[in-house]
């Protein structure tokens, strides 16, 4: 796991401010997905990303979310105008081409909105 | 896109064999079957993945019948630090990989 950075680790905003969160995957590995876990559920696809690509991004609401994951740099999932309902543990997971099928998990990057 | 179905919880006791089955009635014939462990305020880890018959690795063991629709993990004698949200994942990496989506989970209570 500790392979997959994400930032921030907790995060606390204010209702209709902006939240970034970022995951580096782990060396090598171009594809990135996103998860949402809200307290005592299971954890809910969102976004499939590939390096300047956007595989498949229907698990995220149409409004107020995006997700880029560019030539350079981390990727990004993107939160405007947060809600209360947008608590929840963000966790990004990688892959590399040809690899076994293991997803390697950040810590998730938790975000609280007041 | 193959759903999966698990129990939602399940209690043992140090020592004993765990069995976790996960259902996936429409798993395509590309996909593979994959476990993973959670604990509280962390990422989930991967245990197992299998394409058909029997996985063994140091951890656990994966089993999966001939027709693919469900497999089972079998945790051997489970210890109070296996308490965990364990989680079945049917799906295909590929460089045309769909969504991977995770079912509900079984959160597994190791008693003393």
């Amino acid at each position: 796991n500790a392979g997959v950075m994400q930032n921030p680790r907790h995060l606390v905003r204010r209702r209709g401010q902006e939240a970034r969160l970022r995951c580096s995957p782990m060396k090598g590995h171009s594809h990135v997905y996103w998860y949402r876990q809200l307290p005592e559920e299971g954890l809910k696809f969102m976004v499939y990303l590939q390096k300047e690509n956007i595989i498949d991004e229907s698990g995220m609401p149409k409004e107020r979310f995006s997700a880029e994951f560019p030539k350079e740099g981390p990727s990004i999932l993107r939160i405007q105008q947060v809600v209360r309902g947008d608590s929840a543990a963000y966790f990004c997971a990688s892959f590399g081409q040809g690899n076994t099928g293991e997803l390697f998990f950040g810590e998730g990057s938790r975000l609280t909105v007041l | 896109l193959a759903k999966t179905t698990q129990p939602i919880s399940m209690d043992s006791y140090e020592g004993q064999e765990v069995n976790i089955t996960c259902s996936h009635n429409n798993i395509a014939t590309n996909d593979y079957i994959t476990w993973y462990q959670q604990f509280p305020s962390q990422g989930p880890r991967f245990i197992i993945q299998g394409y058909k018959t029997k996985v063994t690795n140091e951890v656990a063991s994966l089993f999966i019948p001939a027709d693919r629709k469900s497999s089972t993990l079998s945790l051997p004698r489970v210890s109070l630090s296996d308490t965990a949200v364990y989680y079945c994942l049917v799906g295909v990496f590929s460089g045309s990989a769909r969504q991977l989506t995770f079912g509900s989970g079984t959160q597994l209570t190791v008693l003393p």
